[in-house]
Parts: structure tokens; C-alpha cells; sequence
């Protein structure tokens, strides 16, 4: 079975500052079927990469995801106000889903 | 605008069963697979069961197998999960969500629904 394992699990941070965000493959990502999405409390998960580095429609090109094999990264270059939330990467090859634990991005 | 709109969450004993519901609006249902994703208190997101559109095929995570069923109803415009045998592990807020078939991932969720296993 395929583990995602994100890291760092937490980041204090301050708006305007940039971040990125690691998700590391316990065995290579088929087809680079690996996204990103955002959650914030109360809400629902929001689709921001997939296929590793291409943005969904709609969101910001702050954004973006580079990667390939076991070794992904989500890269937010300046951090707004709103992008404060949990970042979960996830592989989807075949007709499961793996998701990693997530890393929280917080206000410093 | 596509709408997916969970249901049928609540407080439920161990080892009982509950059925959850996801109304679909705003695009042509049977086209499209859906699945079940689900987030436990102070946890992540884990996948839990998947449909294809024409409800011939599903899919479940090794932790739900032999206890959740994953339907649909094309006429209703319905998805279900069908939950028996429920763990207190199985607290979570269940989101029911659509898979974008040029993407092959997820691009529209439901809200979700509370589902509480306790005795």
C-alpha cells in the first residue's frame, strides 16, 4: 500500500512570507497521480493541483506544485490572509485514494 | 452550479448502522463516478468508497470492507453508503464528492455530515 507522508506536520508563518510544503511517496506515484488540496475548518476540501503541478481552474498562480516520482512540493509564494488551513497531498492511480496526515500552515 | 448536499449523519451505538444520503444538483449524474471521503476528529482525510457512474462498479478501503455499501440511484440523483457494523473509529464527517473525468480527482465536495459512533 502506498503512504503519503507530509512534512512538517505544522507551520507558523506570517502573511506575505513564502512556503513550501513537502509530501514524500513510500513508492512511485503512477503517472505523477498526485494533488494538492486545501481544507479550512467547516469547509470542505478544495482541489488546488493535480497531476502534480497543474493548477485547477480557479485557483491563484501563487500556487504551484512541482514533483515527480516519490518527491512532491506545494509552493505558495506569498501567503494571504486566506490561505491559512490544512494542505493535504493525495495519490490517486488506480481505483483507491492515499492522502497524506496533512500539514497545517497557521498564523504566526 | 453543481451542489452535492449530504444527509442522514447522527449519534449511533456501536455495532449499529446508518445510511447517508448525497443529493446531486447542477450537472448530468449518471456521468460522472462519485465517492465517499471521510475526516475523523484531529485527523486527515482518508478515502473511503467509490461508484461508477453507471453504479456497476465500486470500490471500498480495506477499513470499511464487508460493512459499507456504496450505491446510487441515477433517477433520484442520489448517492448512498450504507454503513453497518459501525466502530467508534468510524466518527468522522463523511463528504461525498464528484470525480472530474478529465482530471481523473475530485473537483466538487459536499459539505459533509456528522456521523457519531458512541455508546
Amino acid at each position: 500500500e502506498l503512504v503519503l507522508t507530509q512534512s512538517p506536520g505544522t507551520l507558523s508563518l506570517s502573511p506575505g512570507e513564502g512556503v513550501t510544503l513537502s509530501c514524500r511517496a513510500s513508492q512511485s506515484v503512477s503517472s505523477n497521480y498526485l494533488a494538492w488540496y486545501q481544507q479550512k475548518p467547516g469547509q470542505a476540501p478544495r482541489l488546488l493541483i493535480y497531476a502534480a503541478s497543474s493548477r485547477a481552474t480557479g485557483i491563484p498562480d501563487r500556487f504551484s506544485g512541482s514533483g515527480s516520482g516519490t518527491d512532491f512540493t506545494l509552493t505558495i509564494s506569498r501567503l494571504e490572509p486566506e490561505d491559512f488551513a490544512v494542505y493535504y497531498c493525495q495519490q490517486y492511480g488506480g481505483s483507491s485514494r492515499t492522502f497524506g496526515q496533512g500539514t497545517k500552515v497557521e498564523v504566526k | 452550479e453543481v451542489q452535492l448536499v449530504e444527509s442522514g449523519g447522527g449519534l449511533v451505538q456501536p455495532g449499529g448502522s446508518l445510511s447517508l444520503s448525497c443529493e446531486a444538483s447542477g450537472f448530468t449524474f449518471s456521468s460522472y463516478d462519485l465517492s465517499w471521503v471521510r475526516r475523523a476528529p484531529g485527523k486527515g482525510l482518508e478515502w473511503v468508497s467509490t461508484i461508477s457512474g453507471s453504479g456497476s462498479s465500486t470500490y471500498h478501503a480495506d477499513s470499511v470492507k464487508s460493512r459499507f455499501t456504496v450505491s446510487r440511484d441515477n433517477s433520484k440523483n442520489t448517492l448512498y453508503l450504507r454503513m453497518n457494523s459501525l466502530r467508534a473509529e468510524d466518527t468522522a464527517v463523511y463528504y461525498c464528492a464528484r470525480k472530474n473525468t478529465v482530471i481523473n480527482n475530485f473537483d466538487y465536495w459536499g459539505q459533509g455530515t456528522l456521523v457519531t459512533v458512541s455508546s
